[in-house]
């Protein structure tokens, strides 16, 4: 069974730094990654998704890497804003499984203090 | 552009009461539907999924159900609320095929009191 793990669980930095957000998977036969960002009360917006035959996507000052043999992706964000504050969340679709399940992490709470 | 919005945003109800969230896509034709549960403290909970009108799937055993009447509508319902229900619930839909990128509605929020 699939398990996803996001570390850490809440961050806090100050505004202007750089900061890794972390994801592991447990079981490396996955078909994609996708990470997402949730304001407080609201719904998911997809940030970046990578194929499981890339290893890294780009979106602005969002970079997501992905090495599938270990298990792991990150999110990388250049020069944090206090807009960037929101709660991070990964999902693997798994290659072998279910075609529509997605398993999420818990996520990160993101805070950017001015 | 596809939308997809979910309604009501929120819900207080009654220990035992029946509940009905409705969830509509606009702008794409035959989407995966997709409806989630997160609860404090815990990841997002796939609840049911559907590939076309009246075919429901369930990934875990519960007093919910859902239904597809129509090809860009999915509504999850229960006959009597319990405690353990509360929580945050999120549609999304998906193309059939290809990357499966999820778009998420913004959430209703169910309090069973």
């Amino acid at each position: 069974k699939q398990e996803v793990t996001q570390i850490p669980a809440a961050l806090s930095v100050p505004e202007g730094e750089n900061l890794v957000l972390n994801c592991s998977f447990t079981d490396s036969a996955i078909y994609n990654l996708q990470w997402f960002r949730q304001d407080p009360g609201k719904g998911l917006t997809s940030l970046l998704l990578i194929q499981s035959s890339q290893r890294e996507q780009t979106s602005g000052r969002l970079n997501a890497s992905l090495d599938k043999s270990s298990g792991r992706s990150t999110l990388y964000i250049a020069a944090s804003q206090p807009g960037d504050s929101a709660t991070y969340l990964c999902a693997v679709k798994d290659s072998g499984g279910s075609n529509y399940k997605l398993t999420f992490g818990k996520g990160t709470l993101l805070t950017v203090n001015p | 552009s596809q939308t997809i919005h979910q309604w009501p945003a929120t819900l207080v109800q009654p220990v035992g009461s029946p509940l009905s969230l409705e969830c509509t896509v606009e702008g794409t034709s035959n989407p995966n539907l997709y409806w989630y549960r997160q609860a404090a403290g815990r990841g997002l909970q796939l609840l049911f999924y559907s590939v076309g009108i009246g075919q429901i799937s369930s990934e875990v055993p519960q007093n919910l159900s859902a239904s597809r009447p129509q090809d860009r509508q999915f509504i999850l319902s229960s006959k009597k609320l319990l405690l353990s229900d509360s929580g945050f619930y999120l549609c999304a839909w998906s193309r059939i095929s290809g990357a499966n990128v999820l778009t998420f509605g913004a959430g209703s929020r169910l309090t069973v009191l």
